[in-house]
């Protein structure tokens, strides 16, 4: 599977849209973009996933750019509960989850 | 449903002791998988099973063993526990390993401290 790279933390003001930024330069044709998230250490929590076209759902919307190099998870109005670490992870859709989650983004929502 | 469901939550054990993690999960999943995760740190991969019966290392198997008797239970044991040991322990599973929308769940977590 592809590595990735996110920042350490961001913060984001409660209401406003957190955009958590994701590059992936190496992902290849048949790997998928997927977003998790863990709050406070809890398990981690299914976000979205895509290959290139963008995607939405209740939760986020998920950005890859055309060259899928990179991506963009947006929470369009974050609240206090949307306070997490927010994993990026590319997977080929075989071989199960033997996949590995890096540090991850940090994500402050302040009041 | 219950989903993944780990025991215990939390547990001190002393150096050289064993103990058994469990995970079960009641979505009739194919794939299981355990997960260790240091402060500060994302989730690398202990041990997985496509299925009962079958097993195969991680990342990071060592002083670690599974089995896998059934579908829904999926053990993970520890031998002569070590401090490095200590760590949250994530079991997680999904339907099927080579459908494209494989969404994992994973377990509350065990914190495991070896003092």
């Amino acid at each position: 599977d592809a590595k990735t790279t996110q920042p350490p933390s961001m913060d984001c003001a409660e209401g406003r849209a957190a955009n958590l930024p994701c590059n992936h330069s190496t992902i290849s044709g048949n790997e998928y973009v997927y977003w998790y998230r863990q709050i406070h250490s809890q398990g981690p929590q299914y976000i979205i996933h895509g290959l290139k076209n963008n995607e939405t759902n209740e939760m986020a919307s998920l950005i890859i750019t055309e060259d899928r190099k990179s991506s963009t998870l947006i929470l369009p109005h974050a609240t206090l509960r949307d306070t997490a670490v927010y994993y990026c992870i590319v997977r080929a859709n075989t071989g199960g989850f033997k996949t590995i989650f890096g540090a991850g983004t940090r994500l402050f929502v302040k009041a | 449903n219950a989903g993944v469901t780990q025991t215990p939550k939390f547990r001190i054990l002393k150096i050289g002791q064993s103990m058994t993690l469990q995970c079960a999960q009641d979505m009739n999943h194919n794939y299981m998988y355990w997960y260790r995760q240091d402060p500060g740190m994302g989730l690398k991969l202990i041990y997985y099973s496509v299925g009962a019966g079958i097993t195969d290392k991680g990342e990071v198997p060592n002083g670690y063993n599974v089995s896998r008797s059934t579908t829904e239970d999926f053990p993970l044991r520890l031998e002569l526990a070590a401090p490095s040991q200590t760590s949250v322990y994530f079991c997680a599973s999904t339907n099927q390993g080579f459908r494209v929308n494989t969404e994992a769940f994973f377990g509350q977590g065990t914190r495991l401290t070896v003092v």
